[in-house]
C-alpha cells in the first residue's frame, strides 16, 4: 500500500527561526511530490512540485528537497514568520496511480 | 477568479438525513475530487471525477455518491447520514488527473464542515 509518512507530528518554533519538516515515502513508481500549506480553516494551497529529475525547488523562504532514491523529502522554513503557522502536507503521486497519497501533516506554530 | 467554491461552509445534520454539497470551478479544469479530513488525519478521497461524464471511487467512498454535472460542477451526496460522516469536506480541481507536471497540481475549496448528530 503507498504511504506517505510527516514527522514530526507538530512542531513549534520562534519567530525568526529556521525549521525543516520530513515526508518519507513507498510509492511507486513514483511522478511527483508536492507540499501543501494548510491554514486553520482553510484548504491546501501548493508550495512546491518536484518530479523525479528535481532535487531542491524554492518558493520564496520554502525550499523543499527530494532524494529519490530514498524516497525521503523535506521542507525547509527559513527566518519563519508568525503568518508560517499552518499544517503542511505532503502529497506524492504514483505514475500509475492517478490518484496522490497524502501524509497526515506536520503542524508548525511559530511563536513571537 | 472566484477558484474553487463550497455551499454550505457549515451543515449540521440529524442521522438518517440526506444532503448534497455543492463544489464549482472556474477555472475550466477538467478533473475535479472530493476529500474529507478527520482531526489529525490527512485527506481521504472520497470520489474523483478526471474529465466531464467519467467518475471514479477513492479511497473512502461507502456512503457517498456523486454527480460531475458539468464541466464546472461537482456534487457530492449523503444519502442516509452517520456520525461516522462528521467531519470538514473539500472539493479540489486540476487541469488534468495526472501528468507528473504543475497541471495536475490540486486547487482546493474552502471546505464545508458537516456535522451529523
Amino acid at each position: 500500500k503507498n504511504q506517505v509518512e510527516q514527522s514530526p507530528q507538530s512542531l513549534i518554533i520562534l519567530e525568526g527561526k529556521n525549521c525543516t519538516l520530513q515526508c518519507n515515502y513507498t510509492v511507486s513508481p513514483f511522478s511527483n511530490l508536492r507540499w501543501y500549506k494548510q491554514d486553520t480553516g482553510r484548504g491546501p494551497v501548493s508550495l512546491t512540485i518536484m518530479t523525479f529529475s528535481e532535487n531542491t525547488k524554492s518558493n520564496g523562504r520554502y525550499t523543499a528537497t527530494l532524494d529519490a532514491d530514498t524516497k525521503q523529502s523535506s521542507l525547509h522554513i527559513t527566518a519563519s514568520q508568525l503568518s508560517d503557522s499552518a499544517s503542511y502536507i505532503c502529497v506524492v503521486s504514483g505514475a500509475n496511480a492517478g490518484k496522490s497519497t497524502f501524509g497526515d501533516g506536520t503542524t508548525l506554530t511559530v511563536k513571537p | 477568479n472566484a477558484g474553487v467554491t463550497q455551499t454550505p461552509k457549515f451543515q449540521v445534520l440529524k442521522t438518517g438525513q440526506s444532503m448534497t454539497l455543492q463544489c464549482a470551478q472556474d477555472m475550466n479544469h477538467n478533473s475535479m475530487y472530493w476529500y474529507r479530513q478527520d482531526p489529525g488525519m490527512g485527506l481521504r478521497l472520497i470520489y474523483y471525477s478526471a474529465s466531464e461524464g467519467t467518475t471514479d471511487k477513492g479511497e473512502v467512498p461507502n456512503g457517498y455518491n456523486v454527480s460531475r454535472l458539468n464541466k464546472r460542477e461537482f456534487s457530492l451526496r449523503l444519502e442516509s447520514a452517520a456520525p461516522s460522516q462528521t467531519s470538514v469536506y473539500f472539493c479540489a480541481s486540476s487541469e488534468v488527473l495526472l501528468a507528473g507536471g504543475p497541471q495536475d497540481t490540486q486547487y482546493f475549496g474552502p471546505g464545508t464542515r458537516l456535522t451529523v448528530l
